[in-house]
């Protein structure tokens, strides 16, 4: 079964650049047929697609954020990660990591979520 | 239009059948899938492809479409069942996600 975990810093200040890591377990990210995606939540709001990047590096971005996002991969180590710069205290959110099925068009495995809080 | 809209808050009688919906324009042309969270977890999918339901899921959750609405049906609401509901979807360009704003269930 396919895990994915989440992790960086869990504080960042305002005008900086937050940088999450995903780490995928149980399959590989080079297989083909997934986009691999971070998706966020507002504290007691709803789920906000970032955006996605598939294995061989093309990458699809939300409108709204695509200014200050870039998601890379790293399929030597099963990773995939998101920048995104510039944040403020709008940032703060749970940062998810997700597969997303191209052939579903749906995400079907989540990471646990990473509290990114904006503040000096 | 990249937008999907949901009921921000439904309530079912245990035992019951309830039906959360999603409307958006972007749904004429492609399927929506439905995600359950619940307090401090992880969303979970519980129909994807617009009637599919993945393994583990039980058969009391079902997903259906008409024109610009997708419709997620719980037959037989449990107390488990109380939890938030997400719809998504592409958006009209086909190539990003949008998700719904979210319905709050609440089995009485």
């Amino acid at each position: 079964q396919v895990q994915l975990q989440e992790s960086g810093p869990g504080l960042v200040k305002p005008s900086q650049t937050l940088s999450l890591t995903c780490t995928v377990s149980g399959g590989s990210i080079s297989s083909g047929g997934y986009y691999w995606s971070w998706i966020r939540q507002h504290p007691g709001k709803g789920l906000e697609w970032i955006g996605y990047i598939y294995y061989s590096g093309n990458t699809y971005y939300n409108s709204s954020l695509k200014s200050r996002v870039t998601i890379s991969v790293d399929t030597s180590k099963n990773q995939f990660s998101l920048k995104l710069s510039s944040v403020t205290a709008a940032d703060t959110a749970v940062y998810y990591c997700a597969r997303d099925v191209v052939s579903y068009g749906s995400v079907d495995y989540w990471g646990q979520g990473t509290l990114v809080t904006v503040s000096s | 239009s990249s937008e999907l809209t949901q009921d921000p808050a439904v309530s079912v009688a245990l035992g019951q059948t309830v039906r959360i919906t999603c409307q958006g324009d972007s749904l004429r042309s492609y399927y929506a899938s439905w995600f359950q969270q619940k307090p401090g977890q992880a969303p979970v999918l519980v129909i994807y492809h617009r009637d599919n339901r993945p393994s583990g899921i039980p058969d009391r959750f079902s997903g259906s479409s008409s024109g610009n609405t997708a419709s997620l049906t719980i037959t037989g609401a449990q107390a488990e069942d109380e939890a938030d509901y997400y719809c998504n979807s592409r958006d009209s360009s086909g190539n990003h996600r949008v998700f719904g704003g979210g319905t709050r269930l609440t089995v009485l």
